[in-house]
């Protein structure tokens, strides 16, 4: 079974501020989707990534696909509290079936 | 977008007793849902696959017969927790995969179940 690391655990930063979290995983990802979760919510897709190497924006997000496809990162810019959530990555093994990484808890401080 | 609605929101039950939870797709027919269940502070785990007319496919570690799927129709998945107990106690979520266009799936906004 493949296992998804994602870095930070937990983060808390000032509004405004600039943040990265990861996402790992032990073997190659066929393609890697990342979500946010909010408090009593489902989660939310926000982008797949399918290359390797592959950027994709979202408004002030930005998700890089590791060249290997062995990892992803997350960026936001200037921050914001609606930021505030719990971001998950999630790989789609092409099976119809997700698994979800350990996720990162961004709190966005006003 | 896509829409997948759960029933109830929330619920508290008494050890022993069960308890059925709804997964709708209200604007797309759903061949394939997906049951999740989440801790606190914790990731999203894979429950099981429901498939339409057939039997659900359990991930390791999950009893089927304490936790009854049925999907029966395009539009609508149930679970139920059998005797349920304290450490039953998660929020569970579904998700329904549309099959037309992107084929993505899209979440509910889950169900908190607390047992007494």
């Amino acid at each position: 079974t493949q296992l998804l690391e994602q870095s930070p655990q937990f983060l808390s930063i000032q509004e405004g501020e600039n943040l990265t979290v990861y996402c790992n995983s032990s073997s190659v990802f066929s393609s890697l989707q990342w979500y946010r979760q909010e408090p009593g919510e489902g989660p939310v897709l926000l982008v797949t990534v399918v290359t390797g190497g592959e950027v994709k924006k979202l408004k002030r997000l930005t998700f890089q696909f590791g060249d290997a496809r062995k990892d992803s990162s997350l960026h936001i810019t200037a921050a914001q509290p609606g930021d505030t959530g719990l971001y998950l990555c999630a790989e789609n093994f092409g099976n119809e079936k997700l698994t979800f990484g350990t996720g990162t808890r961004l709190t966005i401080i006003p | 977008g896509a829409v997948v609605s759960q029933h109830p929101s929330w619920v508290i039950c008494k050890s022993g007793t069960s308890v059925k939870i709804e997964c709708r797709s209200l604007d797309f027919q759903a061949t394939t849902m997906f049951w999740y269940r989440q801790f606190p502070k914790q990731s999203l785990m894979l429950m099981a696959t429901s498939n339409e007319g057939s039997k659900a496919t359990y991930e390791q570690g999950v009893e089927k017969d304490k936790f009854l799927i049925n999907h029966a129709s395009l539009t609508l998945s149930t679970l139920t927790v059998t005797s349920a107990h304290p450490e039953d106690s998660s929020f569970y979520i579904c998700s329904a995969r549309d099959p037309v266009g992107t084929d993505t799936q899209y979440f509910g906004p889950g169900t908190r179940l607390t047992v007494l």
